[in-house]
């Protein structure tokens, strides 16, 4: 069955970076896209970003542009976010999710917080 | 970017159907068939409950239904039962080739 795990999630500082990872099996990581969407505290679904099957196009939302970087890893069944200049208001659970006309299944999400 | 609208709160009776909107623009909901719906559990990740507009992923229940009709697309949850209690969210391909989400709806089953 599909199973997507993320991890790297933890607190870190404002101004510093961390890289999230999602582990794929189940399925043929390398023949879909992906996205990562995160969820502030107590609040709604935020879309952050989506990388192609091959990684040659990606796409990203206002507010991390510039700052994030969404990658793949193919030989390795692996998604990652590089996420640059951390603020308070990235703080949120980060999922990853496969992209089937739209995310269609999701992992359980690693929570980033940014707080000094 | 803007998020698509939602109502904040939906709730019905056990057995009554429910209806919730998901208001965008010709930029994105309006423009293209992509609008899916998801349901979330406190705690949990999103479930996919209906793709392309009105398409269920197998293992989602009949009750659940989807339509559009211009920037609107709605989601309509038929005989409402107690494990439907949860918020729900809608999302939409843009023409900037990136995704919107909705505000989110928490619907109370009464």
């Amino acid at each position: 069955q599909v199973q997507l795990m993320e991890s790297g999630g933890g607190v870190v500082q404002p101004g510093r970076s961390l890289r999230l990872s999602c582990a794929a099996s189940g399925f043929t990581f390398s023949n879909y896209p992906f996205h990562w969407v995160r969820q502030a505290p107590g609040k709604g679904l935020e879309w952050v970003a989506v990388i192609s099957y091959d990684g040659f196009h990606k796409y990203y939302a206002d507010s991390v542009k510039g700052r994030f970087t969404i990658s793949r890893d193919n030989s390795k069944n692996t998604l990652y976010l590089e996420m640059n200049s951390l603020r308070g208001a990235d703080t949120a659970v980060y999922f990853c999710a496969r992209d089937e006309e739209g995310p269609d299944y999701w992992g359980q999400g690693t929570l980033v917080t940014v707080s000094s | 970017q803007s998020a698509l609208t939602q109502p904040a709160s939906v709730s019905g009776s056990p057995g009554q159907s429910i209806t919730i909107s998901c208001t965008g623009t010709s930029g994105d909901v309006g423009g293209y068939n992509y609008v899916s719906w998801y349901q979330q559990h406190p705690g949990t990740a999103p479930k996919l409950m209906i793709y392309d507009v009105s398409n269920r992923p197998s293992g989602v229940s009949y009750r659940f239904s989807g339509s559009k009709s211009g920037n609107t697309a709605s989601l309509t949850i038929s005989g409402l039962q107690a494990e439907d209690e949860a918020d729900y969210f809608c999302s939409s391909y843009t023409s900037s080739s990136t995704y919107v989400f909705g505000t989110g709806t928490k619907v109370t089953v009464l």
